[in-house]
């Protein structure tokens, strides 16, 4: 299994530009989500889905949408990037059963920079 | 807002020291999480915490959740260059919807 995949790992955009980062996992996971981590900071959570057409917003979901068609795939859709969306941003995946108790496998990361 | 803190935010030790990071709520956690991130890398789990008081071990890591579920700790013992990385915890925090919310991270630093 390649576990969570996420693309591009490097992304420059110029401030009022949209992006799609994709997130993908091969492990069944019925449980997604969406972190984007600052410079010497912890996770913040943004948007996160326990299956297939159902989302639900995080902490900092302003300025972000996404989708889940499949139980694989969970994109983050950013539209209008602004300088304050530079981040690293990381896609996390847990099997199912009770929300938050299970360990979250976390992709490589998407490294951000809005200009 | 509800907030998990943890200090210190830098360590840096010679190889093999011990190392210790805490983590603070100010309201009672559910459970807590710890992770691992890598320089560059991201996270990896490496344990969670459910009960009062408990205390879990991983070889040279020692894990515990105190006794009112707003503390944990996480102490490495005679620490190695393969520790280096920063620490994160994670509580899980219910009032009215969950939440987890991590803590800012402790970055360890070892000379070798």
């Amino acid at each position: 299994n390649a576990g969570v995949t996420q693309t591009p790992k490097f992304r420059i955009l110029k401030i009022g530009q949209s992006m799609t980062l994709q997130c993908t996992q091969d492990m069944n996971h019925n449980y997604m989500y969406w972190y984007r981590q600052d410079p010497g900071m912890g996770l913040k959570l943004i948007y996160y889905s326990v299956g297939a057409g159902i989302t639900d917003k995080g902490e900092v979901p302003n300025g972000y949408n996404v989708s889940r068609s499949t139980t694989e795939d969970f994109p983050l859709r950013l539209e209008l990037a602004a300088p304050s969306q530079t981040s690293v941003y990381f896609c996390a995946s847990t099997p199912g059963g009770v929300l938050w108790t299970d360990t979250q496998y976390f992709g490589p990361g998407t490294r951000l920079t809005v200009l | 807002g509800q907030q998990v803190m943890q200090i210190p935010q830098y360590q840096h030790v010679q190889e093999g020291e011990d190392f210790t990071t805490y983590c603070n709520s100010s309201t009672t956690l559910s459970n807590i999480q710890w992770y691992k991130q890598r320089p560059g890398g991201h996270p990896v789990f490496l344990i969670q915490l459910v009960k009062s008081g408990e205390v879990k071990k991983q070889k040279r890591l020692t894990f515990q959740f105190g006794e009112a579920k707003k503390n944990s700790s996480l102490h490495i013992t005679a620490t190695q260059t393969t520790d280096v990385g920063t620490y994160f915890c994670a509580g899980l925090i219910i009032q009215g919807a969950q939440k987890l919310v991590f803590g800012q991270g402790t970055r360890l630093t070892i000379n070798p």
